[in-house]
């Protein structure tokens, strides 16, 4: 099972920040959280990932709550390209047989 | 440039026979991975393998095989015993000590 949890849809102005909240409350300390998107039909694209600290790159930035419990992905000006399921996942950093578990994600839709 | 292959993009497949999913990758990644998209679902995990020669079952691996021979490829195969083997599959890739994944464009099964 996913140990994430996020809504099911969001709707956002185009120009306007989109932020997606996730909640990992059962988070353990050396999981990472990462967030992808999937735009229909197309395979899942990484976007960014962050330990404990806020992470920003030229696609998001990642905002996580300091009892690691949930964090906010947040597109700073979001486009009509955006619209897509936004998938919120965490990881061990552990080898072996550590593997993604998805779960529904969000659907963010950008409106014009 | 680097990056994961799979193909065909469409396959239609007659109910009785069985067929493969090709995907290969020059990222040179150790872990590569199998999931499987229905259509307003998540991704689920059918088959990962780790290293060369080795290989798990995912959480439906039922009616599914895969191989491992080379590095680079990770072929899946859908049996006549997979009933409902219509859907979005896609195949993804990571190394060991990085965790991100990259994903394939999927290859989209019809059976006819």
């Amino acid at each position: 099972d996913a140990k994430t949890t996020q809504p099911p849809s969001m709707d956002c102005a185009e120009g306007r920040a989109a932020n997606l909240p996730c909640n990992h409350s059962t988070i353990s300390g050396n999981e990472y959280v990462y967030w992808y998107r999937q735009i229909h039909s197309q395979g899942p694209q990484y976007i960014i990932h962050g330990l404990k600290n806020n992470e920003t790159n030229e696609m998001a930035s990642l905002i996580i709550t300091e009892d690691r419990k949930s964090s906010t992905l947040i597109l700073p000006h979001a486009t009509l390209r955006d619209t897509a399921v936004y998938y919120c996942i965490v990881r061990g950093t552990q080898g072996g047989s550590e593997k993604l578990v998805f779960g529904k994600g969000t659907k963010l839709t950008v409106n014009p | 440039d680097g990056g994961i292959t799979q193909s065909p993009k469409y396959l239609f497949r007659k109910e009785g026979q069985n067929v493969t999913l090709s995907c290969e990758q020059n990222l040179n990644h150790d872990a590569m991975y199998w999931y499987r998209q229905d259509p307003g679902q998540g991704l689920r995990l059918i088959y990962y393998s780790q290293i060369v020669n080795d290989f798990q079952k995912g959480d439906i691996a039922e009616g599914y095989s895969v191989s491992r021979e080379k590095k680079e490829s990770f072929p899946l195969t859908v049996t006549s015993a997979q009933k409902n083997p219509t859907a979005f599959y896609l195949c993804a890739s990571s190394r060991r000590v990085d965790y991100g994944y990259t994903f394939g464009s999927g290859t989209r099964l019809t059976v006819v």
